[in-house]
Parts: C-alpha cells; sequence; structure tokens
C-alpha cells in the first residue's frame, strides 16, 4: 500500500485565496483525521470521520474551515478565505484501530 | 488544558547511551498510549503502544513504561543511535469510549543524538 496520500505537498497562497487540501486514506481504514501542527499549538486534531461520516468538528477554528469526505478514499480540507494566521503543516491520518498511519503533510503558507 | 504533556521540548543524548522521553497525562479515562517518532518534512510514524492493563512493553530498542498511578510514561531508547534523531510524539485515547480512536497528542520532544 502506498500509504496515506496528500496533495499538495507545498501549497503558497495570498490572503483571502481559498485553499483546498487533499488526502487518500488507506485503503481499508474506517477512520479519518485532519490535523494542524504548529509550533505554539503542536498537533491539534482539527476533525476526524468514522465511515465517511464527521463525527467530532470541534476543534475545527472557524467557519472558514470546512472539511468533507464523499466517500472512503478521498477527502478535502478547505480553508475560504484564508488568513496568514493558517499557516500551518496539516497532516492527515487514517486508521482501522487505535494505530493512526501519518500522510506526509502539506505546508500551508498564507502571504 | 493540556491533556497529554511532554514538559521536555528538546533532549540531547551520547550515541549508545539510554534515552529517557517523558509523558504525563491528566485524563484518567485515558486507556491506550502510543508514542509516535516525526523526522522533518515527514508525517508521524507509530512507534509503539501500550494499553493500560500493562505497565511495559519492549520492542527492540525501544521500551514503554507506564505508571498508571502517577499518570505518567516514559520511552526509553537503548541504545541510542544518530538515526534516532527526530521529534517523539506522546498519544493517548480511550478505547471504546466517545470519539473512539481520537488521539490527543502532547507537543513532542525534539531528541538529537550526538555522534
Amino acid at each position: 500500500d502506498a500509504g496515506v496520500i496528500q496533495s499538495p505537498r507545498h501549497e503558497v497562497t495570498e490572503m483571502g485565496q481559498e485553499v483546498t487540501l487533499r488526502c487518500k486514506p488507506i485503503s481499508g481504514h474506517n477512520s479519518l483525521f485532519w490535523y494542524r501542527q504548529t509550533m505554539m499549538r503542536g498537533l491539534e486534531l482539527l476533525i476526524y470521520f468514522n465511515n465517511n461520516v464527521p463525527i467530532d468538528d470541534s476543534g475545527m477554528p472557524e467557519d472558514r474551515f470546512s472539511a468533507k469526505m464523499p466517500n472512503a478514499s478521498f477527502s478535502t480540507l478547505k480553508i475560504q478565505p484564508s488568513e496568514p494566521r493558517d499557516s500551518a503543516v496539516y497532516f492527515c491520518a487514517s486508521s482501522y484501530e487505535n494505530e493512526q498511519f501519518f500522510g506526509p503533510g502539506t505546508r500551508l503558507t498564507v502571504l | 488544558d493540556q491533556q497529554v504533556k511532554q514538559n521536555s521540548p528538546s533532549l540531547s543524548v551520547q550515541e549508545g547511551r539510554i534515552s529517557i522521553l517523558n509523558c504525563d497525562y491528566t485524563n484518567s479515562m485515558f486507556d491506550y498510549f502510543l508514542w509516535y517518532k516525526k523526522y522533518p518534512a515527514e508525517g508521524p510514524t507509530f512507534l509503539i503502544s501500550i494499553s493500560s492493563i500493562k505497565d511495559k512493553n519492549e520492542d527492540g530498542r525501544f521500551t514503554v513504561f507506564l505508571n498508571k498511578s502517577a499518570k505518567h510514561l516514559s520511552l526509553h531508547i537503548v541504545p541510542s543511535q544518530p538515526g534516532d534523531s527526530a521529534v517523539y510524539f506522546c498519544a493517548a485515547t480511550n478505547c471504546g469510549g466517545a470519539g473512539s480512536y481520537q488521539l490527543t497528542f502532547g507537543k513532542g520532544t525534539k531528541l538529537s543524538v550526538i555522534p
């Protein structure tokens, strides 16, 4: 298996633009997680899905953030409009039980 | 309020010596604990885990110890190797509770193994 796939690996955009991050989980995993990593706050859980259904989105910082999982093999995290304080590394992870497997992350820079 | 705390942001150890990384937690409902290792520009990778029914789990050079009464766990790496230099995250979860499989992470400890 190729592992969790994220795209793009790097994204540089200007404030106010829409940003869409993509994730393909490991086949057969039934849970998918979106995290944000910053120096100040470490690794924060934004939202997670179980069997394609959002279970807990309490970590989503604002209404500017939204996530979807239309099927078992694809998820998106969208930020609209983006702001400089959204600059961070965003990780997607998938799991079947307790052990989560992480993708390589998307480094987002909002100018 | 941080439920999982790694109070040492960094640690330097000589090659061949033991590395001890510490983690404290506050939520008594946590019953499963994991350590992840992260290299720069990569995602965290699972290293080792322990259930609350045990107090020790060993896998090669890596051993995790759990002290439930103190709500403390530690990761021992012996002997340490330069390739172990990475950021180590402690994580915890409550198996079977609401939010099953949702991990709570510490902020990480950066380990540097000096040749």
